[in-house]
């Protein structure tokens, strides 16, 4: 079963725009994770944020986390046709797997 | 600096065949990681070993599944009497620890017919 939920689950933007994607997930955690999956690829970790962080940066990623509410945002700005890709949100459940989301599919256009 | 890969990448069965899909982790990962993911669904955890030792079989799906990381580096799963549900990609992760991030390999596809 799986733990998080992505929203929106498909996201088109123009380049240039920033992109921004939700994730819900219901039991605590120590930590949550943002991963990318290009087309037919493997997952490419981004970022991490611990569950006493409430906001992290990386590059053009801003990812925020409320442990009240049980939800993280994951924000592109900027946007390129290489940030084309499915976004996913990890929990560590308990402490060493990592329980996904279905995913939000993001497409870039030119 | 060579990452998490995985062989085959593409691996086509007849039902009933078994399959044995590899991992080499990136040296010095004392933890590795099975995920099965279906078509348009994120990864499901299937197994987890910390060196040799396979601290977690929760997520293998029947006894038809089998993992193994003999001398705490490469690792392969292992599928027998393939169904056409084992359809879907099964991605190996390597990390230094727990609580970290995971580093992924690019996954094996693997299509039962």
């Amino acid at each position: 079963s799986q733990q998080g939920e992505e929203d929106p689950q498909a996201l088109s933007i123009q380049e240039g725009e920033n992109a921004t994607m939700n994730c819900s997930y219901k039991t605590s955690i120590n930590n949550l994770q943002w991963y990318r999956q290009n087309s037919g690829r493997g997952l490419v970790h981004l970022i991490l944020i611990r569950s006493n962080e409430r906001e992290k940066h990386s590059g053009r990623l801003r990812v925020t986390l409320d442990t009240s509410k049980k939800s993280s945002s994951l924000l592109i700005t900027a946007s390129r046709a290489a940030d084309t890709a499915s976004y996913f949100c990890a929990t560590d459940d308990p402490d060493y797997k990592l329980s996904f989301g279905a995913g939000t599919t993001v497409t870039v256009r030119a | 600096g060579a990452g998490v890969s995985q062989s085959p990448r593409y691996k086509v069965a007849k039902r009933g065949q078994d399959v044995a899909l590899r991992c080499d982790p990136i040296s010095g990962h004392v933890s590795l990681f099975w995920y099965q993911q279906a078509l348009g669904q994120g990864p499901e955890f299937l197994t987890y070993f910390q060196n040799e030792a396979q601290l977690d079989k929760s997520g293998l799906p029947s006894d038809r599944f089998f993992a193994e990381r003999p001398e705490g580096s490469v690792s392969t799963l292992k599928i027998q009497r393939t169904q056409q549900e084992d359809s879907a990609v099964y991605l190996c992760a390597s990390s230094p620890g727990s609580r970290v991030e995971q580093y992924f390999g690019p996954g094996t596809r693997l299509t039962v017919t």
